[in-house]
Parts: structure tokens; sequence; C-alpha cells
């Protein structure tokens, strides 16, 4: 099956610094989801790109599908994007996504 | 903006007693899906349903595990006889079937604990 790494496994911000967060998946794919867990357990919805790229406010997503990787960019970080980010690939439409470990960030006041 | 609901929020139960898990996914989907995250692992797929029927399933989910769609609006999950290890953060997601737009709508998820 699909092998998905997220990289870097734990990252450490001050607040207002940006970050880049990686997505290597190891099959072609038809769907990519980007998530936000906050503190709480919710799995938060950030994009929906299985390719292209996309802007909602601070954080955009690029996904490079022929390359295998996305990348989710969070500019100007404040401590509520604090939790751990995860990557989950599909290989079409409607079958069960696969999740990466996903990076635990940490932005400092 | 419809969303997935999850009913409990929290659920505490004795190793060995049936549970039963509900969500009611976004009402024009069709493609419902349970996952789990133990605590500190990523979340795994568990299983998927159209058509009134399982259409995958994961070796995670095996025969003391069951779903339904008992009317129009839920979901449910049954754990027939809890173990300490399914202690875990369930979740319930949907997707819409046209035009291969897969993308999964997550509920919030329900949190388990076996004693």
């Amino acid at each position: 099956g699909i092998q998905v790494e997220q990289s870097p496994p734990d990252l450490i911000l001050q607040e207002g610094a940006n970050s880049t967060l990686r997505c290597n998946f190891s099959d072609s794919v038809n769907n990519l989801q980007w998530f936000h867990q906050n503190p709480w357990g919710q799995l938060i919805n950030l994009f929906y790109i299985p390719s292209g790229t996309k802007q909602n406010g601070r954080l955009s997503a690029t996904t490079v599908a022929t390359e295998r990787y996305s990348l989710l960019y969070i500019s100007s970080s404040q401590t509520t994007d604090s939790g751990v980010y995860f990557c989950a690939v599909g290989d079409s439409g409607n079958t069960p996504l696969v999740f990466g470990k996903g990076t635990r960030l940490s932005v400092i006041a | 903006e419809p969303e997935v609901t999850q009913t409990p929020s929290h659920q505490v139960t004795q190793m060995g007693q049936e549970v039963i898990l509900r969500c009611v996914p976004i009402s024009n989907h069709l493609y419902f899906y349970w996952y789990r995250q133990i605590l500190g692992q990523k979340v795994e797929f568990l299983v998927s349903f159209y058509n009134n029927e399982i259409s995958e399933k994961s070796e995670i989910f095996d025969d003391q595990f069951s779903v339904e769609r008992p009317d129009g609006s839920n979901f449910t999950l049954k754990i027939r006889s809890t173990k300490l290890e399914d202690s875990a953060m369930y979740f319930c997601a949907s997707s819409p079937s046209s035009g291969g737009e897969g993308e999964q709508f997550f509920g919030p998820g329900t949190r388990l604990t076996v004693l």
C-alpha cells in the first residue's frame, strides 16, 4: 500500500516565524488532505489538495503529484497554530485515507 | 456549513462490555468511514461503507467490530466485547461520490476509554 512520510516529526517555532511541513508519498494519489489536530483531538480539515496550490489566510499548500510530495506553509505563526499536522492520501476518489505520522508543531510566545 | 457529528464525545466502559459509537454524516454524502487513533499514534483506517454494505475494511476491523446504517441519517460502529487496547479516539468521516471528488469530512471524534 501507499506509504506516507512527514517531516520534520517535531518543530518548535517562535511566534511570528514561518515554517514548511513536508509530506512524501510512495505512489500516485488522487486524494491528498492536510489536517490540524487541535489539543482536544479534533481533526480540522485544512486543505483538499491532490494537485496544485491553495491558500487560506496564513496557510497555503502545494502538491506536486508527479514528484509525490506536498508542502504545507504556515506564515507568521501564532500560538494557536500549535498541534499536530497530518497529511493523508488516497489512491482514488473514495478509497480510505492513509495518514502520515504527523508533524508536532509548538509555537512559543 | 454542513458537518459530520458524533456522539458521545467521551465514552468510558468496562472491559468486555459492548459499545456503540454514533455518527451523523453530511446529508447528501454516500461514502462513510470509521478511523481510529490510539493516543500518540497516527490515524488508522477501520472500515468504509457504501450502498448499505462494507466496501473495504482493514485487518484491525475483526469480528468484534460491526457497522450499520440503521436509518437514513445515522451510521454506527459497534464493538461487541471491548478490550483495553480498543481505547482510542474514533473518527467518523463521509464523502460525496460525484465527479471523483473524494474529500473526506471528519467528525470531532469519540474518545473511548476501556477500563
